[in-house]
């Protein structure tokens, strides 16, 4: 099945920094999206982004499907985007999760 | 938008027991429901693929017997953890597609431990 891999596994920031998180995928894929999962568990939907690049006020995603990697930037980070950030690729209908980058902003 | 509502979002259990988690799509119609467990600090694992209407398709290694799932209609899906164990507690979430707004959308999740 296809790979997926996310790096760094772990950040921290001090609150105000901005940070980049990858996801490589092994093989072409329908979709990916980002995810932010907080300390509860809840999974939140960042961006849905097969290709090209979206931008929702603080966080910003690209995804170049050609090279197999996509990108989601953070800026201006705050305490509340603590928690796992996991990128998932879809193909042939099921979803593949990445390990997730946890990430710690501090005050 | 999507809503996919998943209840109970915390669950404690005896040993022995059966623990049934249900999913719906509050705004849509799922005809396909995803089941997901994380385990802690690791990343979720697909067990299951309901639709509504035919029998469940279950990930490799995962006991069909032990995790019943049901998509009862087109808007709820459940799963039934039956004679769980503490090796069954865990993070159980549902997803389901959302092509109009695009991607998956999923549910809160439920934290099942048992004891």
């Amino acid at each position: 099945g296809i790979q997926v891999e996310q790096s760094p596994p772990d950040l921290i920031l001090q609150e105000g920094a901005n940070s980049t998180l990858r996801c490589n995928f092994s093989d072409s894929v329908n979709n990916l999206q980002w995810f932010h999962q907080n300390p509860w568990g809840q999974l939140i939907n960042l961006f849905y982004i097969p290709s090209g690049t979206k931008q929702n006020g603080r966080l910003s995603a690209t995804t170049v499907a050609t090279e197999r990697y996509s990108l989601l930037y953070i800026s201006s980070s705050q305490t509340t985007d603590s928690g796992v950030y996991f990128c998932a690729v879809v193909d042939a209908g099921k979803s593949t999760f990445g390990d997730g980058t946890t990430l710690t902003v501090k005050p | 938008g999507a809503v996919v509502s998943q209840h109970p979002s915390r669950v404690i259990c005896k040993s022995g027991t059966s623990v049934k988690i249900e999913c719906r799509s509050l705004d849509f119609q799922a005809t396909t429901m995803f089941w997901y467990r994380q385990f802690p600090k690791q990343s979720l694992m697909l067990m299951a693929t309901s639709n509504e209407g035919s029998k469940a398709t279950y990930e490799q290694g995962v006991e069909k017997d032990k995790f019943l799932i049901n998509h009862a209609s087109l808007t709820l899906s459940t799963l039934t953890v039956t004679s769980a164990h503490p090796e069954d507690s865990s993070f159980y979430i549902c997803s389901a597609p959302t092509r109009w707004i695009g991607g998956y959308t999923f549910g809160s999740g439920t934290r099942l431990t048992v004891v």
